[in-house]
């Protein structure tokens, strides 16, 4: 069974800084979908980014980006210029490409200290 | 577009009452999940349904059911709550792979459950 695992519960950056959240997961597949999701006080979750596995460039989007390490399984996601609404609980999860299971992460919480 | 929302966003329930939470997505989405959300587990995947007419279990499905009458609506009930269901549940919609779509999935605003 796939599973997905954030080693670091919590995590602080200072503003403008750059902070990097960790991601490992397993599975026996060679295709699969990473993605990286923000939920902030609000509670709603959002999607940061995502990773198709048989591309080799890592995603970005502005300030987000990803270091994807196929043969390490590992998914590290980097905020550089970390801005105070940044500060959220992350999630990264994984999905099989054959069927729409998302597994999820337990997360990392955010702090952005001014 | 209102994406996806989730009705009610919070309910307290006595052990043994029953609810439904409903779901509703206006992008035409063809999947539709419910998730339950508890402090450091993430989000564990209770049912989904792969069209209208269509339910399937996920990782934690008992004590819940589901029905998807319609493609925009996607129902979760608690026939007989529990003070384990204590969550808050998210709903989320997404197009089928078959159909070419993305395989981002669009979450609700959550509805936090208490269970007494």
């Amino acid at each position: 069974a796939q599973t997905v695992t954030q080693s670091q519960p919590e995590m602080s950056v200072q503003e403008a800084e750059t902070v990097t959240l960790s991601c490992t997961y397993d599975t026996s597949e060679s295709d699969y979908y990473l993605f990286w999701y923000k939920q902030p006080p609000s509670r709603q979750m959002i999607l940061v980014i995502r990773q198709e596995a048989y591309k080799q460039q890592n995603a970005t989007e502005n300030r987000f980006s990803v270091n994807f390490q196929k043969a390490a399984k590992s998914f590290s996601l980097k905020i550089s210029d970390s801005q105070l609404g940044d500060a959220a609980m992350y999630f990264c999860a994984y999905r099989k490409t054959s069927y729409d299971k998302v597994i999820f992460g337990p997360g990392t919480s955010l702090s952005v200290i001014p | 577009n209102a994406g996806v929302t989730q009705t009610p966003k919070f309910r307290v329930l006595k052990t043994g009452q029953s609810m439904t939470l409903l779901c509703a997505q206006d992008m035409n989405h063809e999947y539709m999940y419910w998730y339950r959300q508890d402090p450091g587990m993430g989000l564990r995947l209770i049912h989904y349904s792969v069209g209208e007419g269509t339910t399937a279990k996920g990782e934690v499905p008992d004590g819940y059911n589901v029905s998807r009458l319609k493609k925009q609506n996607f129902l979760l009930g608690l026939e007989s709550a529990a003070p384990s269901q204590t969550s808050v549940y998210f709903c989320a919609s997404s197009y089928s792979i078959l159909s070419g779509g993305q395989e981002t999935q669009y979450f609700g605003p959550g509805t936090r459950l208490l269970v007494l």
